[in-house]
């Protein structure tokens, strides 16, 4: 069955960087696109990034100068790296597979991001 | 890439049936029949429920239905369950790789 699983949260001081990782299985990872959304605490969701199967790219433009997502096909791994963190950046980040029709279709349980001040 | 509109809170009681919107522009919503509609509890992940505007992933049950008209998406949930309260989001592709969500709805069920 298809999973996703995200992994590098924790607490960094503003101003940092922090690299999250996306394992995936269940599927073909290399003909997938991968997703990544967050979530602030009591708030909703809020989409920031997206990598095709060719590595082409995508990002909000909350986010976009600040992130580089990239892709390890033989790791079946999606990764996100964001820059020059701020307190608004705490969040849980979910990665998410891109599905039919430019819907998202598998998600992971996401993994906390505390940015302290 | 503003947030697409949906209203904050909905309501209904036990076997009726409500419906969500969420507004967009012509730059994501309008001009494109990829809108995706999700479900969320507290403390889990996002679920798929509505995708291409009006369809089910297997195993969504048929009470869950979605539309679309001009700029504005619709979410319906006929015969509410208690298990249908949740949070409930909206999502567009937006163009060149990107997608926008709305702000979501909480469902409250009497």
């Amino acid at each position: 069955q298809v999973q996703m699983m995200e992994s590098g949260g924790g607490v960094v001081q503003s101003g940092g960087s922090l690299k999250l990782s996306c394992v995936a299985s269940g599927f073909i990872f290399s003909v997938s696109g991968i997703h990544w959304v967050r979530q602030s605490p009591g708030k909703g969701l809020e989409w920031l990034s997206f990598i095709r199967h060719d590595g082409d790219d995508g990002y909000a433009e909350s986010v976009n100068g600040r992130c580089t997502v990239s892709r390890d096909d033989s790791k079946s791994t999606v990764f996100l790296e964001i820059h020059s963190l701020r307190p608004e950046d705490t969040a849980v980040y979910f990665c998410a597979r891109d599905g039919k029709s430019s819907s998202l279709d598998y998600w992971g349980q996401g993994t906390l991001v505390i940015v302290s001040s | 890439q503003s947030a697409l509109t949906q209203p904050a809170s909905v309501s209904g009681s036990p076997g009726q049936s409500i419906t969500i919107s969420c507004t967009g522009t012509s730059g994501n919503i309008g001009n494109y029949r990829l809108v995706s509609w999700y479900q969320q509890h507290p403390g889990k992940a996002p679920k798929l429920i509505i995708y291409e505007v009006t369809e089910r992933p297997s195993g969504v049950s048929d009470r869950f239905s979605g539309s679309k008209s001009g700029n504005t998406a619709s979410l319906t949930i006929s015969g509410l369950q208690t298990g249908d309260e949740a949070a409930y989001y909206c999502c567009s592709y937006g163009g060149r790789n990107t997608r926008v969500f709305g702000g979501g709805t909480k469902l409250t069920v009497l």
